[in-house]
């Protein structure tokens, strides 16, 4: 069974840092590309991030309000997934779920979820 | 960048039909992927490339996609089918697009 587990979110000033990981099981996870996706209070999912497996490449893809400030990377020795978040704004607060992605030449989804972490950026 | 836009609550009579739609510039060219959210938890996969079923999800869900709208259809609602339903795709510019969310009430 896969499961995925968020961890090391909390309260952090803006313009702060924060590191989120993900731990993996359940799936062969170094061949697998992973993603964060986020949900403010209140409101819909939005795509953070992913990154291909090592055999994919092990590339990164941004959405455009996080690129430059936030960066995943994976330790596949760990099985785990990481979320680094800088110069965070307020408008970050959110609560961010790990996924896995699965693809094909034309598509790509998120077939399953970590309960997801909350961060909250706040004075 | 593309856009997925969904009505922002759908209403259905226990055990009758409901109908979530998602429109999209000639969606109909993208494979369209639906999530049920419920109070509290994480997104589930319920259809993935406009009309396969993950395992473990029933039969009543269903998915279409044809023109500028992707549907997801719930036959015979239950009450534990009320949620928040999101579809989604993936577009060469923009990337992973989700749309909008709808909340479906079982009335």
């Amino acid at each position: 069974e896969v499961q995925l587990v968020e961890s090391g979110g909390g309260l952090v000033q803006p313009g702060g840092s924060l590191r989120l990981s993900c731990a993996a099981s359940g799936f062969i996870f170094s061949n697998t590309w992973m993603s964060w996706v986020r949900q403010a209070p209140g409101k819909g999912l939005e795509w953070v991030g992913r990154i291909k497996s090592k055999a994919g490449g092990g590339t990164t893809a941004y959405a455009a309000p996080v690129k430059d400030r936030f960066t995943i990377s994976r330790d596949d020795s760990k099985n785990t997934l990481y979320l680094q978040m800088n110069s965070l704004k307020t408008e970050d607060t959110a609560v961010y779920y790990c996924t896995t992605v699965s693809t094909t030449a034309t598509t790509a989804h998120f077939d399953s979820w970590g309960p997801g972490t909350l961060v909250t950026v706040s004075s | 960048s593309y856009e997925l836009t969904q009505p922002l609550s759908v209403s259905v009579a226990l055990g009758q039909t409901a109908r979530v739609s998602c429109g999209g510039n000639n969606i109909e060219s993208k494979n369209v992927h639906w999530y049920q959210q419920k109070p509290g938890q994480a997104p589930v996969l319920v259809i993935y490339r406009d009309s396969n079923r993950p395992s473990g999800i029933p039969e009543r869900f269903s998915g279409s996609n044809s023109g500028n709208t992707a549907t997801l259809t719930i036959s015979r609602a239950q009450a534990g089918d009320e949620a928040d339903y999101y579809c989604q795709v993936w577009d060469s510019n923009t990337a992973y697009v989700f749309g909008t969310g709808t909340k479906v009430t079982v009335l």
